[in-house]
């Protein structure tokens, strides 16, 4: 069975700075989607960025970007200019066909 | 926006009893999934369904059934719950294609004693 791995159970980063959040997968697999999902305290979990493996351009939305090393099978996320609103529950995902992976998250502090 | 609801934020049960979660999309998903978080553990993967009255087991059903009877509707049913059943539960909805976003409802805190 696929396997994800986000090794920091917590992070934490000064506002304004840049922070990564790692995650590293375990797939036989070359077609896949890998995900980050946000979950702000006692709020529902959204969609930071996808990333599809056929791709080998980084997906980037605005302040979030993500590292994505296939062979080495690495999927980190880059917040950069991190806000107080950026503290959260984030989680890597792994999807193929209706088999979706979570790691067990990274919760991140924002230090004003 | 896409909204996903949940019948409850909170429950509290006791061991034995049977117990039902709703979920609720208005997005007209293909797919719904439910999942159990807990701390260091992640999103675990209990059952999803991809069409009307078709289900599939996912990772940890032991213990929970579902059904599927309207396209918006999935529950998610404890048949006897458990002390070891207490846990966070998501609902997800998605549309068909692959690789698509999943869209959370806010969760239902179950407590069992």
């Amino acid at each position: 069975a696929q396997t994800v791995t986000q090794s920091q159970p917590e992070m934490s980063v000064q506002e304004a700075e840049t922070v990564t959040l790692s995650c590293t997968y375990d797939t036989s697999e070359s077609d896949y989607y890998l995900f980050w999902y946000k979950q702000p305290p006692s709020r529902q979990m959204i969609l930071v960025i996808r990333q599809e493996a056929y791709k080998q351009q980084n997906a980037t939305e605005n302040r979030f970007s993500v590292n994505f090393q296939k062979a080495a099978k690495s999927f980190s996320l880059k917040i950069s200019d991190s806000q107080l609103g950026d503290a959260a529950m984030y989680f890597c995902a792994y999807m193929r066909g209706n088999d979706m992976r979570f790691g067990a998250g990274t919760r991140l502090t924002v230090k004003p | 926006d896409v909204k996903v609801t949940q019948s409850s934020r909170y429950l509290v049960k006791r061991t034995g009893e049977k117990v039902f979660l709703e979920c609720v999309q208005d997005m007209d998903h293909e797919n719904m999934f439910w999942y159990r978080q807990d701390p260091g553990l992640g999103l675990r993967l209990i059952y999803f369904s991809y069409d009307v009255k078709m289900k599939e087991k996912g990772d940890i059903p032991e213990g929970y059934s579902v059904s599927r009877e309207k396209k918006e509707r999935f529950s998610l049913i404890l048949e006897s719950a458990s002390t070891n059943q207490t846990s966070m539960y998501l609902c997800a909805s998605s549309p068909q294609g692959q690789g698509d976003e999943q869209y959370f409802g806010p969760g239902t805190r179950l407590t069992v004693t």
